[in-house]
């Protein structure tokens, strides 16, 4: 059974840096063509893509934020990592992490239950 | 990168079928066959309907069905039930990356 959480603050102030934790289970970065990625949503707004990193630590971004994104893998933890710098209030969103594999390419299969982080000073 | 284009709204009476549409250029929908669709009820996380244009994943009816033509690729829901009403998106690779549309509200009236 795959599952996976969102960890991390649920309150930044402006300028400060965002470290979010997808923490998962059922499934492994070691095996080839399996990915995780993130996704945010504004409230009451649409869907917006941000990273995804693969098994072999490809690594993919928005073009709009790359600048400010970063995204690690801990296989032995079982972890990956998204760094966003320079947070503003229109970061303001649920940020939810996602798997995907070559089952389902670029389509995220198993969502995790989301992390609404709130930018504001 | 410019989100895909979806109308902000679509509806249908029980049983009906309704299509939405995911409007895109070449460098994403009309270039490459990896379309996904969501939906998402509120408050809650979304849901892979539709992959790679047109595969179902197990487990979801096969009243939803997508499809490609050029640069638009669309999603129609067949005999629609109530709890089919939900907001859908549709997401594109585009070369490097993966965009999203602006989502579609669909009402069961």
């Amino acid at each position: 059974q795959i599952t996976l959480k969102e960890s991390g603050p649920t309150l930044v102030k402006p300028t400060q840096t965002l470290t979010l934790t997808c923490t998962f289970s059922g499934f492994s970065l070691r095996t080839s063509g399996v990915g995780v990625g993130w996704t945010r949503q504004p409230p009451g707004k649409a869907l917006e893509w941000l990273a995804l990193i693969y098994s072999n630590d490809d690594k993919h971004y928005s073009p709009s934020l790359k600048s400010r994104l970063t995204i690690t893998k801990d296989t032995s933890k079982n972890q990956v990592v998204l760094t966003m710098t320079n947070m503003d209030p229109v970061d303001t969103a649920t940020y939810y992490c996602a798997h995907t594999d070559n089952d389902y390419p670029g389509g995220f299969d198993y969502w995790g239950q989301g992390t609404l982080v709130t930018v504001s000073s | 990168q410019s989100a895909l284009t979806q109308p902000p709204s679509a509806s249908g009476s029980p049983g009906q079928s309704v299509t939405i549409s995911c409007t895109g250029t070449s460098s994403d929908v009309g270039g490459y066959n990896y379309v996904s669709w969501y939906q998402q009820h509120p408050g809650k996380a979304p849901k892979l309907m539709i992959s790679e244009v047109s595969k179902r994943p197990s487990g979801v009816p096969d009243r939803f069905s997508g499809s490609k033509s050029g640069n638009t690729a669309s999603l129609t829901v067949s005999g629609l039930q109530a709890e089919d009403e939900a907001d859908y998106y549709c997401s594109s690779y585009a070369g490097s990356f993966w965009v999203f549309g602006g989502g579609t509200k669909l009402t069961v009236l």
